[in-house]
C-alpha cells in the first residue's frame, strides 16, 4: 500500500534560520516525491519534486529537499527561512506503475521575526 | 497562463440538499482531479480523469457524488443528497500528464447546516 506520513503537526523556525520538513513514504517500486505549499483559503502550489536522478532537488522560493531511498525520506529544507514561509507544507508520493497520488496530513510552519 | 478555476467559491447548503462544483482546468492539460480536504487534513483523491475517461475513483463515495468531464475539459462535481460529513474545501487540479506536477484551484469550500 501506498502512504505517505509528515510526524511534525507543526514545526516553528526563527527568521534567518534553517528550516526542515519531515516526510517519508511507502511505496511499492520506484517512487515519484512532491512537496506543496498552501496559503490560507488558497489551492496548494507546486514546490519541487523527485522523479529520477540526484538526490537533493532544488525547487521554488530557495526549498529544497533530499530524497533519502534507504530511510524512505524527502525531507524539505531551506537554508535561511523567512517570515512569508510561513504557511501549510504537503509532502505528496505516487508510485512510478500506479496513477494514485497520496498526500500526506501537512505540517503547519511558523517562522518567527 | 491562465490558471485552474473553480466555482463557486464558496456554498452553504442544508443537508440532504444537492450541490454542484465546476472546474475549468489548464487549457492543454490531459489530467484532472477532484479532491476533498476536511480541515487538518491533507488532500484525498476522489477521481482522476485522463482526457475524458475516468483513472481512478475508488475513493468517491458513489452512492452520493458522481463527476463528470464531458470533452475532456471542465469538470464537474456533484452531491446528492449532502450529509454533515461532506464539509470540506473541494479541490480540483490538473497536470499535463499523470506523473507530472499538478496545478490546484483555490477550491469550493463547502459548509452543510
Amino acid at each position: 500500500a501506498q502512504s505517505v506520513a509528515q510526524p511534525e503537526d507543526q514545526v516553528n523556525v526563527a527568521e534567518g534560520n534553517p528550516l526542515t520538513v519531515k516526510c517519508t513514504y511507502s511505496v511499492s517500486g520506484n517512487p515519484y516525491l512532491f512537496w506543496y505549499v498552501q496559503y490560507p483559503n488558497r489551492g496548494l502550489q507546486f514546490l519541487l519534486k523527485y522523479i529520477t536522478g540526484d538526490n537533493l532537488v532544488k525547487g521554488s522560493y530557495g526549498f529544497e529537499a533530499e530524497f533519502n531511498k534507504s530511510q524512505t525520506s524527502f525531507h524539505l529544507k531551506k537554508p535561511s527561512a523567512l517570515v512569508s514561509d510561513s504557511a501549510l507544507y504537503f509532502c505528496a508520493v505516487r508510485a512510478y506503475n500506479f496513477n494514485k497520488f497520496y498526500f500526506g496530513s501537512g505540517t503547519k510552519l511558523n517562522v518567527k521575526p | 497562463e491562465a490558471g485552474v478555476a473553480q466555482s463557486p467559491r464558496y456554498k452553504i447548503i442544508e443537508k440532504r440538499q444537492s450541490v454542484a462544483f465546476w472546474c475549468n482546468p489548464i487549457s492543454g492539460h490531459a489530467t484532472l482531479y477532484w479532491y476533498q480536504q476536511i480541515l487538518g487534513q491533507g488532500p484525498k483523491l476522489l477521481i482522476q480523469f485522463q482526457n475524458n475517461g475516468v483513472v481512478d475513483d475508488s475513493q468517491l463515495p458513489k452512492d452520493r457524488f458522481s463527476a463528470e468531464r464531458l470533452k475532456g475539459v471542465d469538470s464537474t462535481l456533484k452531491i446528492q443528497p449532502a450529509k454533515l460529513e461532506d464539509s470540506a474545501v473541494y479541490l480540483c487540479a490538473s497536470s499535463e500528464q499523470d506523473n507530472q506536477p499538478q496545478h490546484f484551484g483555490d477550491g469550493t469550500r463547502l459548509s452543510i447546516l
